[in-house]
């Protein structure tokens, strides 16, 4: 089982507003993913790093960006929230194939 | 064509009762298939991966892959009303270690 942690589990906050996402893994993992999932529809790969200093675009158009400057690092930042952010974010990492998902962070914006 | 289709339910079994879940793939060069149990505002949990034709088992989970059908299914023997969850397959892509989901589906078992 991954040890990987997301703060803050929720967060309400008003459009505008800058916000950054943490995750972190004890896992040694070297790679790692934001997913974005709405109630009851599909996960959306938004961003992945195979590796520090390695970060790539994912299938579904984000306005967010991710940095990867430790291993166990992974935070996403939204320069400006909207209330089209709204959505629960889930951070995944893994070794190969295999993906191990944080509790991920329910998203608010007014 | 979606990459991994699934059926999205729900589906309803009695308690005790073997559960089914289907999944298709398209890809036919993908090499690693999973099964993730999701319950309602939670995060995804790793409950399956099969890699090999054929069947793999662990507790009350089978995994079955055939690749030349390009489908995986899983099946819960003896279903409890806990197993009641949301059932995501996924599939390795065509591009490094993503991972492309289905959609889900619904399960309920009732008592």
């Amino acid at each position: 089982e991954a040890d990987i942690y997301q703060t803050p589990r929720y967060l309400v906050i008003g459009t505008g507003k800058k916000i950054t996402l943490e995750c972190s893994q004890t896992m040694g993992h070297d790679k790692m993913y934001w997913y974005q999932q709405d109630p009851g529809m599909e996960l959306h790969l938004i961003h992945y790093s195979y590796g520090v200093n390695s970060t790539e675009k994912g299938d579904l158009s984000s306005e967010s960006t991710v940095s990867r400057i430790r291993t166990e690092h992974f935070p996403l930042t939204l320069e400006s929230a909207r209330p089209s952010h709204t959505s629960q974010y889930l951070c995944a990492s893994s070794v190969a194939y295999e993906q191990y998902f944080g509790p991920g962070t329910r998203l608010t914006v007014t | 064509q979606k990459e991994v289709e699934q059926n999205s339910g729900p589906l309803s079994v009695p308690e005790g009762a073997i559960a089914s879940l289907n999944c298709t793939y398209s890809d036919r060069v993908s090499q690693s298939f999973f099964w993730y149990r999701q319950y309602s505002g939670k995060s995804p949990e790793l409950i399956m991966s099969i890699y090999s034709n054929g069947d793999k088992e662990d507790g009350r989970f089978t995994a079955q892959l055939n690749k030349a059908s390009q489908y995986v299914s899983l099946l819960i023997r003896d279903s409890q009303p806990s197993d009641s969850a949301t059932y995501l397959c996924a599939v390795n892509s065509n591009s490094g270690y993503a991972l492309n989901f289905g959609k889900g589906t619904s399960l309920l078992v009732t008592p």
